[in-house]
């Protein structure tokens, strides 16, 4: 049972290089998200998603895009990375509640570590 | 829109001794209320829940919370700290009936168990 997977776990960027971190999930959850955690400031939400083909920005989306084309994976891709952009990012997964919105109890990735010079 | 208060970032209490973490919340709608574990270099983990049913909630590994409404609270706690309770701990707050999708998560309590 993988629950969520996150590659790269390290990553070391230069200022203006592009990546995707990589998110799969094989819990059939409908909803995504990605989140960046830094010292001192707890888990900020990036970007989610509530199904294959919707997706939503949250509280720090500027530098960051997303898609969602299958219901397992939710890549984050970074188009000119940025050292501001130097933290800790997590996926998480949840079911979708009758309201259409994430049950809370998310199930989270290990994390990638990402660092640009 | 929602939030979530943690005083004192980092907490040491020794091994044995009773663990108390607080979290004060802000919410317009009715609440649901998480614990989250986070051991070092991993991702976080569901410790327990509140969502409308009773108000005392029991997670894993011993902990505790009980939701407390008139002092918008969802203090965390255990009766006896184990080594292995070293870790960060985060209090999140979900809006139910709110448009949004979001979960607050407070800036978490940084735990250490002393020998």
């Amino acid at each position: 049972n993988a629950g969520v997977t996150q590659t790269p776990k390290f990553q070391v960027l230069k200022t203006g290089q592009s990546m995707t971190l990589q998110c799969a999930q094989d819990m059939n959850h409908e909803y995504m998200s990605w989140y960046r955690q830094d010292p001192g400031m707890g888990l900020r939400l990036i970007h989610y998603s509530v199904g294959a083909g919707i997706t939503d920005q949250g509280e720090v989306p500027n530098g960051y895009n997303v898609s969602r084309s299958t219901t397992e994976d939710f890549p984050l891709r970074l188009l000119s990375a940025a050292p501001s952009q130097t933290s800790v990012y997590f996926c998480a997964s949840s079911y979708v509640g009758a309201e259409g919105k994430n049950t809370g109890e998310l199930f989270f990735g290990e994390g990638s570590r990402l660092t640009v010079l | 829109a929602q939030s979530v208060t943690q005083l004192d970032s980092h907490v040491s209490v020794s091994e044995g001794t009773p663990v108390l973490l607080r979290c004060n919340y802000s919410s317009s709608y009715s609440p649901s209320l998480f614990w989250y574990v986070q051991h070092p270099n991993k991702g976080l983990q569901l410790l327990l829940k509140y969502t409308s049913a009773a108000t005392l909630v029991k997670g894993i590994n011993g902990f505790e919370a009980e939701f407390k409404k008139s002092e918008t609270s969802f203090h965390l706690t255990k009766p006896s700290a184990h080594m292995s309770d070293a870790a960060e701990y985060f209090c999140v707050v979900s809006d139910r009936g709110s448009g949004n999708n979001r979960l607050a998560f407070g800036k978490g309590n940084q735990v250490v168990v002393i020998p």
